[in-house]
């Protein structure tokens, strides 16, 4: 399957500050990446999708301005948390898409972020 | 749009036990529906996927079966193993460029020996 790798895998952030998150497509030309967040015991949820080298799409309840995604290269999406609050504290996943949409749909290792 | 609900929410067996999990989702145009195994702290991974032109598909100890009709499709695991153990999701989609899949709310699965 598609190699997605994600950075960091983990952080620890006090609130107020950003917080970047880098997802790599390493096999894989990402024309779409879809960004999901997990809290603790339920399922995922998509949060933005975003196709390269446009604006991102959110999905209702996210707010863009909060959560900023650049998705400026086939390989490389970023998503940043601004001025983080503790409950931004969650797993955030990534997931890139090719265009047709016949392609299986593969997950990056996730990032836990937790905002003290 | 699409909604999926899977049950149960949790399901333990004895190892060597087969394990049923049935998902149903709520939008005709879905064509893909893959199931995920996430282990705690780890991102979800595929371990089968099935689209709308099968009816079953297996893959070892792990099958697939989708009933379009129905709109429900199940996971069927069998001579489960401690190692099975985790949280197992269903999701849906119409596999068009720029859809992500809609997921369930996972089940939690414990195998013990």
């Amino acid at each position: 399957g598609a190699v997605v790798s994600q950075h960091p895998s983990r952080v620890i952030c006090k609130s107020g500050t950003s917080v970047k998150i880098e997802c790599r497509s390493l096999d894989f030309q990402a024309t779409t990446m879809f960004w999901y967040r997990q809290f603790p015991k339920q399922s995922l949820m998509l949060m933005a999708t975003s196709n390269e080298g446009s604006k991102a799409t959110y999905e209702q309840g996210v707010e863009k301005d909060k959560f900023l995604i650049n998705h400026a290269s086939l390989t490389l999406s970023t998503l940043t948390v601004t001025s983080a609050h503790p409950e931004d504290s969650s797993f955030y996943i990534c997931s890139p898409g090719a265009s047709g949409g016949a392609a299986t749909q593969y997950f990056g290792p996730g990032t836990r972020l937790t905002v003290l | 749009g699409e909604n999926v609900e899977q049950h149960p929410s949790t399901l333990s067996v004895q190892e060597g036990d087969s394990a049923v999990i049935k998902c149903t989702y709520s939008d005709s145009a879905s064509n893909y529906f893959p199931w995920y195994k996430q282990e705690l702290g780890k991102g979800p991974q595929l371990i089968i996927d099935i689209r709308s032109n099968v009816g079953e598909k297996k893959d070892q100890r792990i099958a697939v079966t989708l009933n379009k009709t129905a709109k429900h499709f199940s996971l069927h695991i069998t001579e489960t193993q401690p190692e099975d153990s985790a949280v197992y999701f269903c999701a849906a989609s119409p596999q068009q460029a720029g859809t992500a899949l809609i997921f369930g709310k996972g089940t939690t699965l414990s195998v013990s020996s």
